[in-house]
């Protein structure tokens, strides 16, 4: 089936650093999804793109569709220790009806206050 | 917050035994989706429903079956749980807005098959 490929798996960064991962595949994805997860919690919607291209910002988050339609990256800046968790991407194919998404294995956020 | 609950949050059974799994959503959404999250996996979507009566199966299917009687309600069964069933599962209901549809997620509710 089709795959997303996470990176990092993890990251280690002092509070009030900029954080920067990113998603890639092989397929083609009409939308691309960043999630955040807590521990105990569901995955929590942060940023959706819809367009090839498209740069979205939601406070201090940014995301960007890539142009190939094959990637993605979710930018942090500022890191706080509220933005600890585990952070999702997820691409989605086709337009209609049911929407199926494919997930990336997630990247851990730990900051050292 | 999504209206969406799930139940039971914890459950604990054993290997053989039939287990389901229910979702409850208040936001009267068309499309509904059961997902399991283990370590290195990510979330795998196992089967969705695109209406009452209408599902259809995901990418990791084998072993489950699911039913939706009603808009608010999305079950999941597991006819013979077995250990390799030992998972997170979410819930999550999604709504299009235009061209724009977004998921979300239920609190998840943690299986322990022994």
């Amino acid at each position: 089936g089709q795959q997303l490929n996470q990176s990092p798996q993890s990251m280690f960064i002092q509070e009030g650093e900029d954080v920067s991962m990113n998603c890639t595949s092989s397929s083609i994805f009409n939308t691309w999804l960043w999630y955040k997860q807590d521990p105990g919690e569901g995955p929590v919607l942060l940023i959706a793109l819809y367009k090839a291209g498209e740069l979205t910002s939601n406070g201090r988050l940014t995301a960007q569709f890539g142009i190939t339609r094959k990637d993605s990256f979710l930018n942090i800046s500022a890191s706080i220790p509220s933005d600890v968790g585990i952070y999702f991407c997820a691409g989605q194919v086709g337009i209609q009806g049911a929407q199926k998404l494919v997930f990336g294995q997630g990247t851990r956020l730990t900051i050292n206050p | 917050d999504a209206g969406i609950t799930q139940s039971p949050r914890h459950k604990v059974t054993e290997t053989g035994t039939p287990v389901t799994l229910r979702c409850h959503q208040t936001e009267n959404h068309r499309y509904m989706y059961w997902y399991r999250q283990d370590p290195g996996h990510g979330l795998r979507l196992i089967h969705y429903s695109y209406g009452v009566k209408d599902t259809d199966k995901g990418e990791v299917s084998d072993g489950y079956s699911v039913s939706r009687s009603k808009t608010e309600d999305f079950l999941l069964t597991l006819e013979s749980a077995t250990s390799s069933q030992t998972s997170v599962y979410f819930c999550a209901i999604s709504g299009r807005t235009g061209l724009k549809v977004e998921q979300f997620f239920g609190p998840g509710t943690r299986l322990t098959v022994l």
